[in-house]
């Protein structure tokens, strides 16, 4: 079973229309990550959380939210989909002082 | 100015060759560096930390300068199962690894 999950694995969602995407991680790790990557531009960090009572911004926050519901789970929410918000998503996780990432399978959002 | 940059590519080469390339980073006071693999429309997966005194893994080698700033990824007699996208990764401050573009890795037989 694969360390990093994430639900769903692909979504057509309308403009305006709110979204949550899901990670969930048997790993054990305390930090959880939410990137978004897009063609040329490499994995840009929309939200971070180094415990369950820890969130903070990324880069990119603006149009997001996320939601630590327990140290395994880590939820991004678009509050209203918006066209330039298609991308692939990823999660990700590391923990404690060690910056080894490790990512979920991602979730190809596509916004109409 | 990116914080991380890598030459896009692509680098096409033929299989058994050695293929080289770099990634440069903007924040001297970056402390961990590492290099990922990604495969098309896949997750980023870890392929080697580099370390200050390098890092070598069967055909991979890894190198870092930091007098220059960069980090280095060669890969000796490459194999078709090589083509990829290489992502670069440094720390930015205590919380962020910052990645670059990636660099993509043509391998043909």
């Amino acid at each position: 079973d694969a360390d990093v999950t994430q639900t769903p694995r692909n979504r057509i969602t309308k403009t305006g229309k709110r979204i949550m995407l899901e990670c969930s991680q048997t790993k054990g790790h305390d930090r959880m990550y939410w990137y978004r990557q897009d063609p040329g531009l490499g994995l840009r960090l929309i939200y971070y959380s180094f415990d369950v009572k820890d969130i903070n911004k990324g880069e990119i926050s603006d149009g997001y939210s996320v939601s630590r519901q327990a140290q395994a789970k880590f939820s991004l929410s678009l509050e209203s989909a918006i066209p330039n918000q298609t991308a692939l998503y990823f999660c990700a996780t590391s923990h404690g002082a060690n910056h080894e990432q490790y990512f979920g399978p991602g979730t190809r959002l596509t916004v109409t | 100015r990116k914080e991380v940059e890598q030459d896009p590519g692509p680098f096409n080469v033929p299989e058994g060759a050695t293929v080289a390339f770099n990634c440069t980073y903007s924040n001297s006071a970056s402390q961990s560096f590492f290099w990922y693999r990604q495969d098309c429309r896949k997750e980023p997966k870890l392929l080697m930390s580099v370390y200050s005194s390098g890092n070598e893994d069967g055909r991979f080698t890894a190198q870092l300068n930091r007098a220059s700033q960069y980090i280095s990824l060669l890969i000796r007699d490459s194999k078709l199962s090589d083509s990829a996208t290489y992502l670069c990764a440094a720390t930015f401050n205590d919380y962020k690894l910052s990645f670059g573009a990636g660099t993509t890795v043509t391998v043909r037989a």
